[in-house]
């Protein structure tokens, strides 16, 4: 119950096209849902996150769209770019206790 | 503010050796929380230490250990290394806003077992 599923495994996408990374969830008791992003030899950082409240958040060329009735949201990005090439995670967290990251998605952009 | 710092960068030992990592917050951080990232298994959970306790603890063995000292910054110790410990190493602190947490991670350190 306290896991975050999280797929594709991996992706391609050309440059200039939409991906899309998506990850459900059991427990309704998690109340924020973060993205990270993390390029090799670098740490994770907060690329953008939702409140359970909200269905849609959009910040520049990343949105998270979030169906709560479904418990599942996804990271879209919008005209990819090669620099975004990178691993995401998503991740629930719950309270002031607990954050579970999904597996991770590793994503690549054909230039 | 400085970001999450952690040293050693990189590291090499050999097995049945013990290491120790090291991690300082940022700045009025309280939790310190260490993750163990491979490439099959994504992030995994070790442990969180808040105010010197440790708060959570995920599936792993006794030999990974961990504490953290009055200002903030954390240690992880690992004995009795085995070739299956490589990994990155990544530590991450958490401000709780009122409202969510917010966690910051580390750059890592990349431990080789020989």
């Amino acid at each position: 119950q306290q896991q975050v599923k999280q797929s594709p495994q991996s992706l391609i996408v050309q440059k200039g096209g939409i991906s899309i990374i998506n990850c459900a969830y059991e427990n309704t008791a998690f109340d924020y849902f973060p993205w990270y992003q993390q390029f090799p030899g670098k740490g994770p950082a907060l690329l953008i996150a939702i409140r359970p409240d909200v269905s849609e958040k959009k910040e520049g060329r990343f949105t998270i769209s979030f169906n709560k009735s479904a418990k599942q949201f996804s990271l879209h990005i919008m005209d990819s770019q090669p620099g975004d090439s990178a691993t995401y995670f998503c991740a629930a967290t719950l309270g002031d206790d607990k954050i579970i990251f999904g597996k991770g998605t590793r994503l690549h952009i054909l230039p | 503010k400085a970001g999450v710092t952690q040293t050693p960068r990189y590291l090499i030992k050999t097995r049945g050796q013990q290491v120790t990592l090291s991690c300082s917050p940022i700045s009025g951080h309280r939790s310190v929380s260490w993750y163990q990232q491979t490439p099959g298994q994504g992030l995994q959970f070790l442990f969180e230490y808040f105010s010197e306790t440790q708060r959570n603890k995920g599936n792993f063995p006794g030999r990974f250990s961990g504490r953290q000292f009055s200002n903030s910054r954390s240690e992880m110790n690992v004995s009795t290394l085995e070739l299956g410990d490589s990994a990155l190493y990544l530590c991450a602190s958490k401000l709780w806003t009122g409202l969510y947490n917010e966690q910051f991670f580390g750059p890592g350190t990349r431990l080789t077992v020989l």
